[in-house]
């Protein structure tokens, strides 16, 4: 089955751009989609497909894929946005399932 | 506006049984993917299983065997069967929407989950 790998914690500094990535080689085949995760609350999708952003999530989050890596960056980080994050895609095995990566604990300082 | 409500988590005994649902509105359960995920406490995210609109189902490894997943469409609701229940179990379960972008003849191939339900909470102890 394949695999999603992510740093497990990153930080940014208030106001300040952070990416975070996530690397499978079933990246190539399936887009991932980023959820946010706040503590005690429910994963929210922030980012899908190449590129593509919610309704309602603000444009300082932008995603990039290319090969077998996928980003979330947030450009201007804010004290909401700290919160794990976690990385989503197909399983590119063909056995018709999902995979998520460990996830990143963002700290914005 | 589309809302995923889940229920009947609870405490259980190892090896006991457990029915958790998961109630649409907003849109039609016969018509969607409807997807379950389990957070084990301070864990990642796992997930666990998948009913497409076709009634087609999946399983990862972990629970095969011992979760069934099913929907109720007069109901407009999802469940999650889980038997033989092991501490492994416990989790906070949450379903999910699951969402395809537009059919393209190469790959990458777009699949998301949203919205969220809150999730319920499955613990599994003696």
């Amino acid at each position: 089955s394949s695999e999603l790998t992510q740093d497990p914690a990153m930080s940014v500094a208030l106001g300040q751009t952070v990416t975070i990535t996530c690397h499978g080689d079933g990246l190539r085949t399936y887009y991932a989609s980023w959820y946010q995760q706040k503590p005690g609350q429910a994963p929210v999708l922030v980012i899908y497909g190449k590129k593509d952003r919610p309704l309602g999530i603000p444009d300082r989050f932008s995603g990039f894929s290319s090969g077998s890596t996928a980003a979330l960056t947030i450009t201007g980080a804010q004290a909401e946005d700290e919160a794990d994050y976690y990385c989503s895609s197909r399983d590119s095995s063909g056995n018709r399932h999902w995979v998520f990566g460990g996830g990143t604990k963002l700290t914005v300082l | 506006e589309v809302q995923l409500v889940e229920s009947g988590g609870g405490l259980m005994q190892p090896g006991g049984s457990l029915r958790l649902s998961c109630a649409v509105s907003g849109f039609t359960v016969s018509s969607n993917y409807v997807t379950w995920v389990r957070q084990a406490p301070g864990k990642g995210l796992e997930w666990v299983s998948v009913i497409y609109s076709s009634g087609t189902t999946y399983y990862a490894d972990s629970v095969r065997g011992r979760v069934t997943i099913s929907r109720d469409n007069s109901k407009n609701t999802v469940y999650l069967q889980m038997n033989s229940l092991r501490a492994g179990d416990t989790a906070m379960y949450y379903c999910a929407r699951v969402l395809r972008g537009m059919v393209v003849l190469a790959p990458p191939y777009d699949w998301w989950f949203d919205p969220w339900g809150q999730g319920t909470l499955v613990t599994v102890s003696s």
